[in-house]
Formats: structure tokens, C-alpha cells, sequence
């Protein structure tokens, strides 16, 4: 089974600051896979982001950066010169051997001009 | 290239009535999903197609709700009778299936309120 965790409930910041937006799971599979949703306030669920268990070099996009550490079983996500756009809803979800994805909780990102 | 497309995007009921919700998958994708968002519960998935049929539907909460895939390009899901507690943003989803890890692509959701 596969759990994941994202401790910050919801998270402030000025515009222009840097957040990093944290994702632990846990999964017994030996290969699966992670994504990064974004639900912005209008309410659609936006793909970010799909990494496998095999690649663990980070990937940055743009303002973006994801960091995998299989060791720790993270896969946190950076926002670098946050914009009051990037507020939103982010979803970590790993999905393993099957095709059901296990969504967190979410972590409401506010950004503030 | 077209998303996910769902319909009604909003949908007000009264307890009781029929509600059904329907998504048109993007084309070339042969899974299927559809999950219900609240605030108590999160994201959960409902039922699963591959290939228009049913694999899990483990997650439909009970027998008001059901599910139907006709074909490739269409899915309802219907709520009988719908209940208060029903009241969610349901997302339909879709993927090519065959491959570990493909990614979901959502639709804009139907926002239900049952009164």
C-alpha cells in the first residue's frame, strides 16, 4: 500500500520568496512513479510534473525544481521568486504497480503582493 | 488538443433528484477515471475503465452511485437519489493505459451542491 504525507497544511509567503513544498511517501513497489498536481483557486487540477523511481536527478522548469531523494523517500517542490500566481493547492501523488493514484492532502500555497 | 471535457461544470439539486455528470475522455486515451474531491475526504478515486470497462470500483460509496462507459469517447456517472452529503466537485480524468506511471489529465470538475 502507499501512503503519502504532506506535512504543511498551507504555507505564506511574500511575493518573490522562494517555498519549497514537501512530499514523503511510502511505497513497498520497487519501481513507481511521483507526480505534482496544482489546483489553483478556479479549481482545475493541473499536471506539473512526472518523475520514475529510477531518476533521481532533479529537474528544474522555469521557476520550478523538483528534488528526489528515493533515500528518504521525498520528492519536494520549489517555487524559486514565488509570483501571486502560484497560489494555489499542490498535490503530491505517488502511484505505484497499479493505476491508482494516492493523492495527499494538499498544501495551500499563498502567495502575497 | 482538447483536455478532458465534463458537463455540468455547476449543478444545483434537491435532495432526492437525479443527478448525472458526464466527461468526454481525450481522444486516443483508453482509461478513465473518475474521483470525488471534498474537503473532508480529499481526492478520491470512484471507478476506474480501461478500454470501457469497469476494473475498480471499489471507491463508489454505495449504490446510489454508478457508472457507465458506452464507448471510448463517453462516461456519465449518476447519482440516484442524490443526497446532501453527496455535494462534491467530481473530476473525470483520463490516461493511456498499457504503461506503468502514465499520467492523468483532469478535467475542470462538476461542482454539485445537493440541497
Amino acid at each position: 500500500a502507499q501512503k503519502v504525507t504532506q506535512a504543511q497544511t498551507e504555507i505564506s509567503v511574500v511575493e518573490k520568496e522562494d517555498v519549497t513544498l514537501d512530499c514523503v511517501y511510502e511505497t513497498r513497489d520497487t519501481t513507481y512513479y511521483l507526480f505534482w498536481y496544482k489546483q489553483p483557486p478556479s479549481g482545475e487540477l493541473v499536471f506539473l510534473i512526472r518523475r520514475n523511481s529510477f531518476d533521481e536527478q532533479n529537474e528544474i522548469s522555469g521557476r520550478y525544481s523538483w528534488n528526489f531523494q528515493k533515500s528518504t523517500s521525498s520528492f519536494n517542490f520549489t517555487i524559486t521568486a514565488s509570483q501571486v500566481v502560484d497560489s494555489a493547492v499542490y498535490f503530491c501523488a505517488p502511484s505505484g504497480g497499479t493505476y491508482k493514484y494516492i493523492f495527499g492532502t494538499g498544501t495551500r500555497l499563498k502567495v502575497l503582493a | 488538443d482538447a483536455g478532458v471535457i465534463q458537463s455540468p461544470r455547476h449543478e444545483v439539486t434537491e435532495m432526492g433528484q437525479e443527478v448525472t455528470l458526464r466527461c468526454k475522455p481525450i481522444s486516443g486515451h483508453n482509461s478513465l477515471f473518475w474521483y470525488r474531491q471534498t474537503m473532508m475526504r480529499g481526492l478520491e478515486l470512484l471507478i476506474y475503465f480501461n478500454n470501457n470497462v469497469p476494473i475498480d470500483d471499489s471507491g463508489m460509496p454505495e449504490d446510489r452511485f454508478s457508472a457507465k462507459m458506452p464507448n471510448a469517447s463517453f462516461s456519465t456517472l449518476k447519482i440516484q437519489p442524490s443526497e446532501p452529503r453527496d455535494s462534491a466537485v467530481y473530476f473525470c480524468a483520463s490516461s493511456r493505459a498499457g504503461q506503468l506511471g502514465n499520467t492523468i489529465y483532469f478535467g475542470e470538475g462538476s461542482w454539485l451542491t445537493v440541497v
